[in-house]
């Protein structure tokens, strides 16, 4: 099993292009996740899907969206990219939504580095 | 939503010796608090993981304490390698929207001098 595939693993964009964040779970589970991490400040939610045909946003979801294509895929979009999203973005997927009244923990992606010029 | 803050934000030790590693959350309805190890480049890996009815949880040389009053919980790491360098995140889950979420610590920066 190859868990948490995400793609590209590198891009460098233009201010004001566009861009799809790909990432896809081979482990059968429900929920997945986006964060971004920027030095010195951990990993921040972006959006989740606590199960296939649900999204919700994150601590800091504005200029982003995001499709929850099938039960494996999550994607993430960038409309009109800013240099403040220059960032690692991981995806992320548990069986179920963590927390709760069992372990359900996060397994990661390796993650996709971004620069926006 | 949750805040975590995590200390120190580094930390040098010398091989053979604990590192200590301490986390506070304000949420008292947080039940999930894991630990994860990421190595420079690499993504985050689960490490360690505790639930609020457990107060100590341990693996190997690695163990995790839970202060549910304090709503603080701790990371330690008992006879330090130097393959235990790297960035330690613990976390905290919350409920918001639809489902319970993570958030993170800031990190901290393990180095293992030899």
């Amino acid at each position: 099993n190859a868990g948490v595939t995400q793609t590209p693993k590198f891009q460098v964009l233009k201010t004001g292009q566009s861009m799809t964040l790909q990432c896809a779970q081979d482990m059968n589970h429900n929920s997945m996740y986006w964060y971004r991490q920027d030095p010195g400040m951990g990993l921040r939610l972006i959006y989740y899907s606590a199960s296939e045909g649900t999204t919700d946003k994150g601590e800091v979801p504005n200029g982003y969206n995001v499709s929850r294509l099938n039960k494996r895929e999550f994607s993430l979009r960038l409309e009109s990219a800013a240099p403040s999203q220059t960032s690692v973005y991981f995806c992320a997927s548990s069986e179920r939504p963590t927390g709760g009244n069992s372990n359900q923990p996060q397994h990661f992606g390796d993650g996709t580095r971004l620069s926006i010029l | 939503g949750e805040n975590v803050e995590q200390h120190p934000s580094t930390l040098s030790v010398q091989e053979g010796d604990s590192a200590v590693i301490k986390c506070t959350y304000s949420d008292s309805a947080s039940n999930y608090f894991p630990w994860y190890k990421q190595e420079l480049g690499k993504r985050p890996q689960l490490i360690i993981d505790i639930r609020s009815n457990v107060g100590e949880k341990k693996d190997q040389r690695i163990a995790v304490t839970l202060n549910k009053t304090a709503k603080h919980f701790s990371l330690h790491i008992t006879e330090t390698q130097p393959e235990d360098s790297a960035v330690y995140f613990c976390a905290a889950s919350f409920f918001s929207g639809s489902a319970r979420q993570l958030t993170f610590g800031s990190g901290t920066q393990l180095t293992v001098l030899p």
